[in-house]
């Protein structure tokens, strides 16, 4: 299995205060995705980067932002949850935007 | 645009019966495509992918899958479904170049005995 971790695995918050997920690998590929996974909708993208420093939008991006100063690390930060971001945000990595992507186990945020 | 689309939201097949899960993608040229699969609370697993070559895939737990041009598809297939092939299943695509993956939103396959 991919070397990749998420954390917190779980976590409940209430609408208004700043969330940050992390996603970790230990594989050094060079790109990292933040997915959100709900009923009817599937996997829908909300940011990726391609290298440190280097990210980009999208399909759902209102709402996130994201930070990779590290290789092995991608930070997803909701500056002010909302109950609209009750999810299970899942991390995925891969060499290449066309190459497959190995994915993370998740984490469950609920905003109360 | 290039999307993805999985007719088909939940499927039950009886256990040992065969298994074909659709998909359609809609993009001018050749798209690079994937399969993965679910499992309750876990992440996603590569079944297998396509991106040029032999039209008929193989991939990891006897799944396979064919891509047809002319029909815009690239269906799952197994002969023989177990039990444990109970999943959500995904297909994805992307194009040369630099765009990420584009996912369907998923049929959910049970198996009963």
């Amino acid at each position: 299995d991919a070397g990749i971790t998420q954390s917190p695995r779980h976590k409940v918050t209430e609408t208004g205060t700043p969330v940050t997920l992390r996603c970790h690998q230990t594989e050094n590929h060079r790109y990292m995705y933040w997915y959100r996974q709900d009923p009817g909708h599937g996997l829908r993208l909300i940011h990726y980067s391609y290298g440190v420093k280097d990210t980009d939008k999208g399909e759902v991006s209102d709402g996130y932002s994201v930070s990779r100063s590290k290789t092995e690390d991608f930070l997803l930060t909701l500056e002010s949850a909302t109950s609209s971001q009750t999810s299970v945000y899942f991390c995925a990595i891969s060499e290449g935007l066309t190459y497959e992507q190995y994915f993370g186990p998740g984490t469950r945020l609920t905003v109360t | 645009a290039q999307s993805v689309t999985q007719p088909d939201i939940h499927i039950t097949v009886s256990e040992g019966a065969s298994l074909e899960l659709r998909c359609n993608y809609s993009y001018g040229a050749t798209p690079y495509l994937f399969w993965y699969v679910q499992s309750p609370g876990q992440g996603l697993q590569l079944l297998l992918k396509y991106f040029s070559g032999d039209t008929l895939v193989q991939g990891i737990k006897g799944f396979e899958a064919e891509f047809k041009r002319s029909q815009f598809s690239f269906n799952l297939r197994k002969p023989s479904v177990h039990w444990s092939d109970a999943a959500e299943y995904f297909c994805a695509l992307t194009r040369s170049g630099n765009t990420p993956l584009v996912f369907g939103k998923g049929t959910r396959l049970s198996v009963i005995a």
